[in-house]
């Protein structure tokens, strides 16, 4: 199974809302990583999770903030966003921070 | 420092013809390369991976890809192009961290 999960699919909230992204991958990979997408560009490191400790943020705003619960979930907490935020966010596993990543279908997120 | 360049952010191909999309690499050490494709409104999926077992890798969907060490290029390709080949390709080098091309829209012409 190759499989990453994401949900929701489509999110649309408010710039005073509280939400949140989840991530779900049951390949045994050790790294988990949180991207951003904006149209026609590739997608933007913004946070990687190894052996479910933060090794990497890339000077994201704080009104993003990422929580790895287990070795198979990767969440992240979104408030006060801007709608400049609005993106598709994508989710991806591997097996190490070298091997090829795995990505979920990913959640368009509309900031209105 | 790591980096991929995407040589040509649109190609077109009639279908049938061959599908040629251009990376090229920079690495001070043995690379780790990646091509991923991405169809509208999806996440990426891996089309290929070369790791240095070999030069020339092949991968899902009748794609492959050439590790050129003196061009410093890991150029795609595929000998007859689909209709449904049309999406974004992306090739991604691993230094630090994952590092994506700019990306390559390809449109295949009926």
């Amino acid at each position: 199974d190759t499989e990453v999960t994401q949900t929701p699919k489509h999110l649309v909230m408010g710039m005073t809302n509280k939400k949140s992204l989840k991530c779900e991958q049951h390949m045994g990979h050790r790294a988990m990583y949180w991207y951003k997408q904006k149209a026609k560009k590739p997608p933007e490191l913004m946070f990687v999770y190894s052996y479910e400790k933060l090794s990497i943020n890339e000077s994201v705003p704080s009104r993003f903030s990422p929580e790895c619960p287990n070795s198979s979930l990767l969440n992240l907490h979104l408030h006060a966003l801007q709608p400049e935020d609005s993106a598709l966010y994508l989710c991806a596993s591997s097996q190490r921070q070298e091997s090829e990543q795995y990505f979920g279908p990913g959640t368009r997120l509309t900031v209105t | 420092a790591q980096s991929v360049t995407q040589l040509g952010s649109h190609v077109s191909v009639s279908e049938g013809a061959l599908v040629l999309l251009r990376c090229n690499y920079s690495s001070s050490v043995p690379p780790y390369l990646f091509w991923y494709v991405q169809y509208p409104n999806q996440g990426l999926q891996l089309l290929l991976k070369y790791t240095s077992a070999a030069t020339l890798v092949k991968g899902i969907n009748g794609f492959e890809a050439e590790f050129k060490k003196s061009e410093t290029s890991f150029h795609l390709t595929k000998p007859s192009a689909h209709m449904s080949d049309a999406a974004e390709y992306f090739c991604a080098v691993f230094g630090n961290q994952f590092y994506f091309g700019t990306g390559t829209s390809l449109t295949v012409i009926p």
